[in-house]
């Protein structure tokens, strides 16, 4: 799998968008751009995935490069809720389900 | 639904142990993973299943074994725990989408692990 590099961390105020960058240099053309983030003390939970245009839900969006190389996920409103470990990676389409975990970046989110 | 639940929440092993994790989904998911996580890092994939009855190794499944009898649960093994062992556990499932592919995972709360 390509890897993909995050900052360790980040920190926000409260009510402030927040922009966490992503970097995959080495992206293949099948390759789709998973978010996950982890709570302190819970499971990973699933945010938002694409594969070349921008993307939005109910939680985040989600800015592609035009060249895939690098990705944003944008929280328009952060609360203190929001603070947790982001996981930004990426999974081919044929090869199967697997996820794999990188380090993350870690966001802080002052009241 | 509960969705993904694990049991136990927490365990104290000592060393040459056994013990075994039990997942379970009501989900109605093809596919469940188990991974763990050490302090500070990010997780790593034991072993995985595509359906009842099959199972594959993933990134680090040495000293794990695993099976899937049921469709809705998905147990996880140490024959003889190490202190190595020791870490947080996440069992997690998805869903098939068109193509075949899986949709996104879903986790469970994990299963706090000390070997002693």
């Amino acid at each position: 799998d390509a890897k993909t590099t995050q900052p360790n961390s980040m920190e926000s105020n409260e009510e402030e968008p927040v922009h966490l960058p992503c970097n995959h240099s080495t992206i293949s053309g099948t390759d789709y751009i998973h978010w996950y983030r982890q709570l302190p003390s819970q499971g990973p939970e699933y945010v938002i995935h694409g594969l070349t245009s921008n993307v939005n839900n109910r939680m985040a969006s989600l800015a592609i490069a035009e060249d895939r190389k690098s990705s944003t996920l944008i929280l328009h409103r952060a609360t203190l809720r929001d603070a947790a470990v982001y996981y930004c990676i990426l999974r081919d389409h044929f090869s199967g389900s697997r996820l794999t975990f990188g380090e993350g970046t870690q966001l802080t989110v002052n009241p | 639904n509960a969705g993904v639940t694990q049991t136990p929440k927490f365990r104290v092993l000592k060393t040459g142990q056994s013990m075994t994790l039990l997942c379970a989904q009501d989900m109605n998911h093809e596919y469940m993973y188990w991974y763990r996580q050490d302090p500070g890092m990010g997780l790593r994939l034991i072993h995985y299943s595509v359906g009842e009855g099959t199972t594959a190794k993933g990134e680090v499944p040495d000293g794990y074994n695993v099976s899937r009898l049921k469709k809705q649960n998905f147990l996880l093994g140490l024959e003889s725990a190490a202190p190595s062992q020791t870490s947080v556990y996440f069992c997690a499932s998805s869903y098939i989408i068109r193509t075949g592919r899986a949709a996104e995972q879903f986790f469970g709360p994990g299963t706090r692990l000390t070997v002693l």
